[in-house]
């Protein structure tokens, strides 16, 4: 069956513009997963859906970060009037519950620079 | 505050040898550790797991190892091949979120 999927793959955008990136997480997984990898850095979590639970926030690095699952499927990340510092790749991940042992599934990332 | 620490960069092995990941964690809660493996312009692929009730699990070449009492799992590849070639992360599970460490690029030279 298909993966986890991103789009767009690369997006390049002007300081102080707002994006859009999109995650579509495997069929029937019920968790999804926002991570973002800066250059030279580990994965860090940004954000966690979990069904109809309120989502876990605790790694979204300001107010200007902020992201929704719609239907418990697709799921948007939006940053609002980009920073240089944003620029990152931002991972996609989703697991079919959140039990302890279930592994996560990453999607191959978008690739944002903020110019 | 890093959680969940790779202390080295890069490691470079000879093929057919054995390589050795390592990874340091502070927060004596963590119940569950992961090894993921990461391509260039690949989202990173699960290898490999051990819940802290043991201290070994055994996957083929891959092995990983935890020492509760040191905060402390390696991940054992033997023998490596060119193939192994990547980003290696290792990875805490905490109420269902992943803290991952910084990576180790791992190269396996023929």
């Amino acid at each position: 069956g298909a993966g986890v999927s991103q789009s767009p793959s690369n997006k390049v955008t002007e300081k102080g513009k707002d994006v859009e990136l999109r995650c579509d997480p495997i069929s029937g997984h019920t968790a999804l997963y926002w991570y973002r990898q800066s250059l030279g850095q580990g994965l860090e979590f940004l954000i966690y859906f979990q069904g109809n639970s309120a989502p876990d926030k605790s790694g979204l690095p300001s107010d200007r970060f902020s992201a929704e699952r719609t239907g418990g499927s697709v799921s948007t990340l939006t940053i609002q009037r980009t920073q240089q510092e944003d620029s990152a790749v931002y991972l996609c991940a989703s697991s079919p519950a959140p039990l302890p042992y279930n592994e996560q599934f990453f999607g191959p990332g978008t690739r944002l620079t903020v110019l | 505050d890093q959680q969940v620490k790779q202390n080295s960069p890069s490691l470079s092995v000879q093929e057919g040898r054995i390589s050795i990941l390592n990874c340091d964690y502070t927060n004596s809660m963590f119940d569950y550790f992961l090894w993921y493996k990461k391509y260039p312009a690949e989202g990173p692929t699960f290898l490999i797991s051990i819940s802290s009730i043991k201290d070994k699990n055994e996957d083929g070449r891959f092995t990983v190892f935890l020492n509760k009492s040191a905060k402390h799992l390696s991940l054992h590849i033997v023998p490596s091949q060119p193939g192994d070639s990547a980003v290696y992360f290792c990875a805490a599970k905490n109420t269902g979120k992943l803290i991952f460490g910084q990576g180790t690029t791992l190269q396996v030279k023929p």
